[in-house]
Formats: C-alpha cells, structure tokens, sequence
C-alpha cells in the first residue's frame, strides 16, 4: 500500500552505540512527526517538520537526539550514544498538512532495544 | 497541554454498543478534539474528531456534551478487532503534535 513506512522494523544496539531510524511518509504529505511510546505508556512528541518550516524540536529528551528531513520525503531520526532509557517503539507519521482537524497516519513504528 | 481522563480499562461484548468516555474540563474554545485507537503491535490510526457538534463516521460516533467539558467515542456494533488502545486527544490550538494520554484499553469478549 501507500502508507507510511519505517524501517528498520526492530533494532537491537549497545549501549553507546548510535542508532539511525528511518521513515518514509505518504507521498504528497507536508508535515511529518516522530513519537517514541515506552512499553505500556502512550506516546511522547518528539519533532514536527511542516514544509520548509523551521522544526519544532521541542519534544526532544536530550542534545543525543536529532532528526533531519530532505525536502517533503525521507526523515531519519537519530539517537548517538544510545542508552538503556532509549529502548522504545519509534513511530513516525505524516500529514496533509498543519491543522486542528487533519488526520496523521502513522507507521508501524521501529522497536529499539538497547541492551 | 489540556488534558484529557479516560478509564484505564473496559470491557464490552462483541456485537454490543461501546460507549468510551473522555472528560476534558480544561478545554479551550477551539481545541478539537481527536481519537485515534492503537491495535497491538501497530501505530495509532484516526477514528474521529469533532469542535462542537456530534459527528459521525463509517467507523464511530462522537457525542460532544454541551459545555465541551466531555465527550464520549461510540462504537455501534463491537468486534473483536476493535479491542484496542482508545486515545482521546485535544489538538494544540498553536501546533500540530498529538498529545497522547494512558488512553483506554478496550476488551471485546466475543
């Protein structure tokens, strides 16, 4: 189908290591988001990209964490020197755009696991 | 962040109505507010979202109290592919994120 896509699906990296995820959003949406969702918990902001907009890096837990975005396609979120606390799903979604009402379709997520 | 309260936890029978409550007390005027549901091992996928009137889907409805203080998701027919994790989220009125709270994990017994 045309949906959103991550990949890897599963990662298992050692501590310190630096980890590279990637997604791939539906073709034609602006604005993409990555969420990370510990075991059992509902998801975290993570960063926003809108266009050519600035992104909203708010939702950043630490300077270890970075994402960047080529034009309206691939976004690649990465985690250097990866520690324990990392280990989640990381799961991105895209959007048709910025606004109250639009819907975000999400990926299947990428699960992290730092041993 | 307004938050939103919903149950932890319920349960339903399949091909029985659910109604899945969310309390909203700190809502603004123009929050919308949204539900997305996360089956196991996949990502959230989109439900519904209504401002102020009750709106309906192919997949729900969505009862909005008058005060806008509350709201609840109405499944007409459960099946056992609706058991799943039900989020109900207010929209920032000056951004794009979703915040997710525990959400409500939904039982459907067949």
């Amino acid at each position: 189908g045309a949906g959103v896509s991550q990949s890897p699906s599963n990662k298992v990296t050692e501590k310190g290591k630096d980890v590279e995820l990637r997604c791939d959003p539906i073709s034609g949406h602006t604005a993409l988001y990555w969420y990370r969702q510990r075991l059992g918990q509902g998801l975290e902001f993570l960063i926003y990209f809108q266009g050519n907009s600035a992104p909203d890096k708010s939702g950043l837990p630490s300077d270890r964490f970075s994402a960047e975005r080529t034009g309206e396609s691939v976004s690649t979120l990465t985690i250097q020197r990866t520690q324990q606390e990392d280990s989640a799903v990381y799961l991105c979604a895209s959007s048709l755009g910025q606004g109250w009402g639009v819907e975000q379709f999400f990926g299947p997520g990428t699960r992290l696991t730092v041993l | 962040d307004a938050k939103t309260t919903q149950p932890n936890s319920m349960e339903s029978n399949e091909e029985e109505p659910v109604h899945l409550p969310c309390n909203h007390s700190t809502i603004s005027g123009t929050d919308y507010i949204h539900w997305y549901r996360q089956l196991p091992s996949q990502g959230p996928e989109y439900v519904i979202h209504g401002l102020t009137s009750n709106v309906n889907n192919r997949m729900a409805s969505l009862a909005i109290a008058e005060d806008r203080k509350s709201s609840t998701l109405i499944l007409h027919r459960a099946t056992l592919r609706d058991a799943a994790v039900y989020y109900c989220i207010l929209r920032q009125t000056s951004g794009s994120r979703l915040t997710f709270g525990e959400g409500t994990q939904l039982t459907v017994n067949p």
